[in-house]
Parts: C-alpha cells; sequence; structure tokens
C-alpha cells in the first residue's frame, strides 16, 4: 500500500460525458501527479500540481482540468469524454517539489472506460 | 523534450535464467528510479540510483546507473514467475520532472 488513495477504481461512462477522478496524497506529501496509461501510449505525465498550485504541465488535452485543494487532496476532471479517454489513470504523490532523489509514490489507478 | 528509450520492449524467459534491461537516453538526469507494476496496479518504485556509475542490489535484482548519468540497466539473476511485470525507468530531471521510459515488459515462464 503505497498510502495514495484513488477513486473511484472503475468508472465506465458514455462518449460526451464528465468524470471526475478523485486522489488524496499520501500523509505529509506536498506534491500531487496525474499520469495516463493506456496500452499504446505507456505513462503519459498530465500535470503536477504542489501545496495547490499547478507546477508544470505535460499532455493534458484542453478538456481536462485539475487542482489541489487546501487539505492536499486532488481532482482529475475529464470533459466532453472520447472513445479515445479510455484509459488507466494514476495520481501519484512525493514529499518535495526539489532534491536529488524524490521519490513518487502511486495509486493504485483509475481505470476508465469511455463508451 | 527529453525522451526515454527502454530496451527490450518485451521480454519471455524460462525461470532461471538471467536477463538485462536497458534504459537509455541523450539527456543527463540527476536520478534515476525503475519502477515495477503488475497488471491492474499503479507503479512500485523498486530503487532510485543518484550518483553516476552507482550500482544497488535488492535481492536478485541489480540496478547500474550510467556514468554520464544517462543510462541505467537492470539485471535480474535466476528469474521467478514472481517477477513478471512491466518494468519501467524514470528519469529525474534538474527541475525535478519525472520523464518515463515505455517499459519492458517481462514475463517469466514456470
Amino acid at each position: 500500500d503505497s498510502g495514495v488513495t484513488q477513486t473511484p477504481k472503475h468508472l465506465i461512462t458514455a462518449t460526451g460525458q464528465r468524470v471526475t477522478l478523485r486522489c488524496s496524497p499520501r500523509s505529509g506529501d506536498l506534491s500531487v501527479y496525474w499520469y495516463q496509461q493506456s496500452l499504446d501510449q505507456g505513462l503519459q505525465f498530465l500535470i503536477q500540481y504542489y501545496n495547490g498550485e499547478e507546477r508544470a504541465k505535460g499532455n493534458i488535452l484542453e478538456r481536462f482540468s485539475a487542482q489541489q485543494f487546501p487539505d492536499l487532496h486532488s481532482e482529475l476532471n475529464l470533459s466532453s469524454l472520447e472513445l479515445g479517454d479510455s484509459a488507466l489513470y494514476f495520481c501519484a504523490s512525493s514529499v518535495e517539489l526539489r532534491g536529488s532523489g524524490n521519490t513518487i509514490y502511486f495509486g493504485e489507478g483509475s481505470w476508465l472506460t469511455v463508451v | 523534450t527529453q525522451l526515454l528509450e527502454q530496451s527490450p520492449q518485451f521480454l519471455s524467459i524460462q525461470e532461471g535464467e538471467n536477463l538485462t534491461v536497458y534504459c537509455n537516453s541523450s539527456s543527463v538526469f540527476s536520478s534515476l528510479q525503475w519502477y515495477r507494476q503488475e497488471p491492474g496496479e499503479g507503479p512500485v518504485l523498486l530503487v532510485t540510483v543518484v550518483t553516476g556509475g552507482e550500482v544497488k542490489k535488492l535481492k536478485r535484482l541489480t540496478f547500474q546507473f550510467g556514468d554520464a548519468r544517462k543510462d541505467s540497466s537492470l539485471h535480474i539473476t535466476a528469474a521467478q514467475p514472481g517477477d513478471t511485470g512491466l518494468y519501467l525507468c524514470a528519469g529525474v530531471n534538474y527541475g525535478q520532472n519525472f520523464v518515463f521510459g515505455p517499459g519492458t515488459r517481462l514475463s517469466v515462464l514456470p
């Protein structure tokens, strides 16, 4: 158990819909990362937050957005869903923003299926 | 854009065999991490290597960071079915962004 909690674990929704994925980081971790993993694309970095502020952006679509709340939990919002958005979405957290050897811990993922 | 390549992409071996997987980049990283991911689960950190030339051992797994901090290898001795999984390397750059490789999918047959 990494200490990172993600909900829901599985989600099936129709094209055009909107879903919210939730992540609680490990206790004490200030950084939260979101990743998308699909069979053909591997693990793709979406976005990172540190202590409530956006810190880095990766290959995140404009239809997707995220935020980190004062209690440090984070949500990833996916809208106007398309079949190609079906994937495993991982949240990860780490304790510090900088420093050599920084380690990130992954949750078990939210499996999204768009039909 | 920093990219990490991993080879081989797929590897299927018999129990008891040895294997080495590689992680290569043209970029320099402040550290490099190896993760193992099993189906339906998130990646789990195996090791972090920080110093160029560093070698770390974790039971039957040996990790090496290249002298130039651009590449790494993972050697498994006497592989077991429990080693089956997706092995991911992740480079950490000096801005603390994590770059993941595409992974090596290992299958160890009993």
